[in-house]
């Protein structure tokens, strides 16, 4: 069971936009920044977004992050089929569930 | 180029240790945490613990705590991961990862992953 909630899976076609939710505590998301992150199989994880909603120079705008109290989004626009992938959320934790904590992540189908 | 390179694959029986290395070129390795994540075979990403080569300050995920160690040596800028005892749970692959240009949360760089099976 991971600190950060996510859904399973997400699924979308090509053009559409979806939206990514993951959902903490005040020890996390409510009091740290959210950090999302793009795992595609065999390769490392890649950095998405950091400090919420900020963007990597090489990360395309098509991605985009927010967060809200306890909760944050990644949000995809113009779906692409490269962009299925796992996604993750993560944040650093003050609790004893800390230094940091991802969320379950989330597999997201280009139908 | 700024990289983490980790130590290769590695096939272990239960009971036994190891050590797994991840080399960090072409910035200054001290003074940017390094963090471990676990991938366990068809699951998610675990935040392990961090180790700040600079002092060798550790901290660990409730748990890992007890169960690895981390360390680093800034002379060879090398952070390790290590096991006493392993066991079959401990398959997976593991990534060293740092925060270089956007604070040292927002892991950019990774290393390449290393694989440990631990089989009997």
């Amino acid at each position: 069971q991971s600190v950060l909630t996510q859904p399973p899976s997400a699924s979308g076609t090509p053009g559409q936009r979806v939206t990514i939710s993951c959902s903490g505590s005040s020890f996390n998301i409510g009091s740290n920044y959210v950090y999302w992150y793009q795992l595609l199989p065999g390769t490392a994880p890649k950095l998405l977004i950091y400090r919420n909603s900020q963007r990597p120079s090489e990360v395309p705008d098509r991605f985009s992050g927010s967060k809200s109290a306890t909760s944050a989004s990644l949000a995809i626009s113009g779906l692409r089929s490269e962009d299925e992938a796992v996604y993750y959320c993560a944040a650093w934790d003050d609790s004893l569930s800390g230094p940091g904590v991802f969320g379950g992540g989330t597999k997201l189908t280009v139908l | 180029e700024v990289q983490l390179v980790q130590s290769g694959a590695e096939v272990k029986k239960p009971g036994e240790s190891l050590k797994i290395s991840c080399k960090g070129s072409g910035y200054n390795f001290a003074t940017f945490w390094i963090t471990w994540v676990r991938q366990m075979p068809g699951k998610g990403l675990e935040w392990m613990g961090v180790v700040y080569p600079g002092d060798s300050d550790t901290g660990y995920g409730p748990s890992f705590q007890g169960q690895v160690t981390i360390s680093a040596d800034k002379s060879i800028n090398t952070a390790y991961l290590e096991w006493n005892s392993l066991k079959a749970s401990d398959t997976a692959i593991y990534y060293c990862a740092a925060g270089y240009n956007y604070g040292y949360a927002a892991f950019d760089i990774w290393g390449q992953g290393t694989m440990v099976t631990v089989s009997s």
